[in-house]
């Protein structure tokens, strides 16, 4: 079974230049999540979704970072423009959920940012 | 805010001893805690959950958990330089409403 796969793996750009992270999750997982992830630092969340619906994006900071799951499956993370402070690695997960949440998700390699 | 603390190390520890991590969480009503062990450059992957008070064990990690304590901690017998990575400790909090929250996890050294 394939895990998460995202892209690109590696990403430089200048600052307040656009950028695009891809994520397709595990087939059958209904439960797709961003991560951002710094140097040091365990994961923090920044928007999650069930299906389509983004149920959890308290902590996406929603002038610059957009995120969107079409039809339930592959999901994109953007951000525009870009601040040197975004440099991070962006984890994207998935989890399958029938209704309560488990906590057991499977991440994909990460897409390493680097804003110059 | 929901919190989960950890030590970040480095926790240097010899080959074949015991590697004990620990973990407290600021929210009392969780009750599922994770074990997440991350390579260096590699994403993080469960290898532990536990829900009742007391000890899981599974092969050489066991998870202990003191929800009164409000304390989680994981035991690495016999530790294999494979071993050497970063452990995050995660809580689901707000009763699932919130989603796992991470610590900052703590990087383990196994010296052969």
């Amino acid at each position: 079974e394939a895990g998460v796969v995202q892209s690109p793996r590696y990403k430089i750009i200048e600052k307040k230049q656009p950028v695009a992270f891809w994520c397709n999750p595990i087939s059958g997982h209904n439960t797709l999540y961003w991560y951002l992830q710094n140097l040091g630092q365990g994961p923090e969340l920044l928007i999650r979704y069930e299906n389509e619906e983004a149920v959890d994006d308290s902590q996406l900071p929603k002038d610059r970072f957009s995120a969107e799951r079409l039809k339930g499956v592959d999901s994109t993370l953007k951000i525009q423009p870009a601040e040197l402070g975004d440099s991070a690695v962006y984890l994207c997960a998935s989890s399958y959920s029938s209704g309560e949440f488990t906590g057991e998700l499977f991440f994909g390699e990460g897409s390493r940012l680097t804003v110059l | 805010q929901k919190e989960v603390e950890q030590n970040s190390g480095p926790l240097s520890v010899p080959e074949g001893a015991i590697a004990s991590l620990n973990c407290t969480y600021s929210d009392r009503g969780s009750q599922s805690f994770f074990w997440y062990r991350q390579y260096s450059g590699k994403s993080p992957e469960l290898i532990m959950s536990i829900y009742s008070n007391g000890d899981k064990e599974d092969g050489r990690f066991t998870a202990q958990l003191n929800k009164a304590s409000q304390y989680v901690s994981l035991l690495i017998r016999d530790s294999q330089p494979s071993d050497s990575a970063t452990y995050l400790c995660a809580v689901i909090t707000g009763g699932g409403a919130d989603g796992l929250t991470f610590g900052k996890g703590t990087h383990l050294i196994i010296q052969p």
